[in-house]
């Protein structure tokens, strides 16, 4: 099953804008991931935020965490056409889950020229 | 360095029948997680293999299996295929499977007919 939802479930936004994703969880976590995936292929790892850390920076994304909504949020700024594609929120377990990953339902971002 | 390979890229079968994929995790890893995406949403975890054993399990029934060799490498098996099993089968490497850092596959699309 899925750990949560994400919102919107489609973004379609003009190059130069920021766009802004948002994650439901369910369940106490380690750290939460966001990943990109193009075209229904593989995934790639975009940033990691742990329990403790309530925002995190890298390039253009800046991720936001609070713990106490279970919430997460996505900022991509200055939005490019080769941001177009889907993207995920992932939870990791807080204790004995190892690395295994909850996905939730993804975003569906368009970027237009 | 080779990342995270999958083959085949796609496979087409028909109900009933048994699919074997494979996947090559990164070089350095020794732990490997299967996913399955169904269309237009998350990936939901199957399974993970640690020096060759399951080491836990999502929720799905024992037609899917699976097995990991002295090389790292594993297959996924899928038995008495449904249509319901049509998806993206992806497979993420990590070193231990307590990492953090997992890379994903390209994936193998699989369609039953």
């Amino acid at each position: 099953s899925q750990q949560g939802e994400e919102d919107p479930q489609a973004l379609s936004i003009q190059e130069g804008e920021n766009a802004t994703m948002n994650c439901s969880y369910k369940t106490s976590i380690n750290n939460l991931q966001w990943y990109r995936q193009n075209s229904g292929r593989g995934l790639v790892h975009l940033i990691l935020i742990r329990s403790n850390e309530r925002e995190k920076h890298s390039g253009r994304l800046r991720v936001t965490l609070d713990t106490s909504k279970k919430s997460s949020s996505l900022l991509i700024t200055a939005s490019r056409a080769a941001d177009t594609a889907s993207y995920f929120c992932a939870t990791a377990p807080i204790t004995g889950g190892g690395n295994k990953l909850t996905f939730g339902t993804g975003t569906q971002l368009k970027v237009e020229l | 360095d080779a990342g995270v390979t999958q083959s085949p890229t796609h496979l087409i079968k028909t109900r009933g029948q048994q699919v074997t994929l494979r996947c090559s995790p990164k070089s350095g890893h020794d732990t490997v997680s299967w996913y399955q995406q169904a269309l237009g949403q998350g990936p939901q975890f199957i399974f993970q293999y640690y020096e060759e054993e399951e080491r836990q399990r999502g929720n799905f029934p024992d037609r899917f299996s699976g097995h990991q060799f002295p090389n790292y490498s594993s297959e996924l098996n899928v038995n008495a295929l449904l249509l319901g099993d049509s998806a993206l089968y992806l497979c993420a490497s990590s070193f231990l499977p307590s990492s953090d850092e997992q890379f994903f596959g390209p994936g193998t699309r699989l369609t039953v007919l």
